[in-house]
């Protein structure tokens, strides 16, 4: 059964300071890996999409890798500016003719002034 | 393009009473998945479905939920005589393929009184 772990459960920084979020799964045999972005009572916004054959993705400041054989990704923020406050989640899309996502439960980001 | 459309934004309804939750998905988008998000939790898959048919539903509870997928119109998820532990966030999200990602939708929070 795929497992997915987020660590921090949360994390607070000053602003300008570059971060790094850590998600790990528990089986490799995974489609695809995408980093969402979830602001409170709102929904999900989609961030990065990585595809199992990819190392990493990037857009602006966020920069996502993927590390399929050890199950590990990480979401790079840098510069990070109070707008960034949020919670992210990790979620896998399993393979075996599932397309369901597996999500954690998130890193819960604070960017302070 | 509006994006994935859910609504109602938030519901409330009383113990016994029937919920009924749609969702719009992205023009172009033939598959759609249910999660469910419960206080403190991280999201967990519901159902998946494609125009007209069921492709997953492993994630639904075996009594009182259903979900359906119409040929013309929303997706809908049905909650039969809903009880306290129904109240959640509940998303909906769509993707034109397995090769892509997932678009969210805002979700419908229900609250059951």
């Amino acid at each position: 059964k795929q497992e997915v772990t987020q660590i921090p459960a949360a994390l607070s920084v000053p602003e300008g300071e570059n971060l790094v979020l850590n998600c790990s799964f528990t089986d490799s045999a995974i489609y695809n890996l995408q980093w969402f972005r979830q602001d409170p009572g709102k929904g999900l916004t989609s961030l990065l999409l990585i595809q199992s054959s990819q190392r990493e993705q990037t857009s602006g400041r966020l920069n996502a890798s993927l590390d399929k054989s050890s199950g590990r990704s990480t979401l790079y923020i840098a510069a990070s500016q109070p707008g960034d406050s949020a919670t992210y989640l990790c979620a896998v899309k399993i393979t075996g003719g599932s397309e369901k996502l597996v999500f954690g439960k998130g890193t819960k980001l604070t960017v302070n002034p | 393009n509006a994006g994935v459309m859910q609504n109602p934004r938030h519901l409330v309804r009383r113990r016994g009473q029937e919920a009924r939750l749609r969702c719009s998905p992205m023009k172009g988008h033939s598959h759609v998945y249910w999660y469910r998000q419960l206080p403190e939790e991280g999201l967990k898959f519901m159902v998946y479905l494609q125009k007209e048919n069921i492709i997953d539903e492993s994630g639904m509870p075996k009594e009182r939920f259903s979900a359906e997928f119409p040929k013309e119109g929303p997706s809908i998820l049905r909650i039969q005589q809903v009880v306290r532990g129904d109240s959640a966030a509940y998303f909906c999200a769509s993707s034109p393929d397995a090769n892509y990602g997932y678009t969210f939708g805002s979700g419908t929070r229900l609250t059951v009184v």
